[in-house]
């Protein structure tokens, strides 16, 4: 089954409001990471977040392991950040292997 | 920030080739891993690799695929023969404990 659902699965902003996306898994995770993934299809590791809040930029990752669910906050969006965004997790099986998610799609329009 | 790379970019081969994708890790890492990811689907892990040997591997990796890095040289993933579904971009990774992961920019490849 889907061990890693994101949500939404898209989003559109006005340059400058704030976005909110949601990562839920359905097993234990012992690493979660946010990723960024180019329209071009480049990814970029944004935050690694297993457990608590983490910020950097104008991002900000809290992650709540009991609940097994995580949330990237983007402030201030810019135009520059469309794309989708990724959340993955390793599943604690022994071996570090990312299972990520279907991303939500973010468009930001000026 | 540490950088893996990835060469080729793009690899376009028919059918039933060999085809060899190389990733040049980050330097004093140790864990490495391949991905796979078709156009407009999700992104999907194939092998882990540490001290020279797989260490896990998904139902994806089939028996065509394998992986080896000689020598400490280039983290390799080679497809012989290559199917059409073979066709997508497969992105390397490499982590120096096993925790964050850092990912080249992928290699695109199409099958024809």
């Amino acid at each position: 089954g889907q061990q890693v659902q994101q949500s939404p699965s898209s989003l559109v902003l006005q340059e400058g409001e704030n976005a909110e996306l949601q990562c839920n898994f359905s097993s234990t995770a012992t690493q979660l990471q946010w990723f960024y993934q180019s329209p071009g299809g480049s990814l970029v590791s944004l935050l690694s977040n297993p457990s608590g809040t983490k910020h950097t930029g104008r991002l900000t990752s809290t992650t709540v392991t009991k609940e097994r669910r995580s949330s990237l906050h983007i402030s201030s969006s810019q135009t520059t950040d469309s794309g989708t965004y990724l959340c993955a997790i390793d599943l604690d099986t022994g071996y570090q292997n990312f299972y990520f998610g279907k991303g939500t799609s973010l468009t930001v329009i000026p | 920030g540490p950088k893996v790379l990835q060469i080729p970019s793009h690899q376009i081969i028919d059918m039933g080739q060999m085809v060899t994708l190389n990733c040049d890790p980050v330097s004093n890492h140790l864990y490495f891993y391949w991905y796979k990811q078709i156009l407009g689907q999700q992104m999907e892990f194939l092998v882990n690799f540490y001290n020279g040997k797989v260490m896990e591997k998904s139902k994806l990796f089939k028996d065509q695929f394998s992986v080896e890095r000689p020598d400490g040289s280039y983290f390799t993933l080679k497809i012989q023969p290559t199917a059409l579904e073979d066709s997508a971009v497969y992105f390397c990774a490499s982590s120096p404990t096993g925790d964050t992961q850092y990912f080249g920019p992928g290699t695109r490849l199409l099958v024809l």
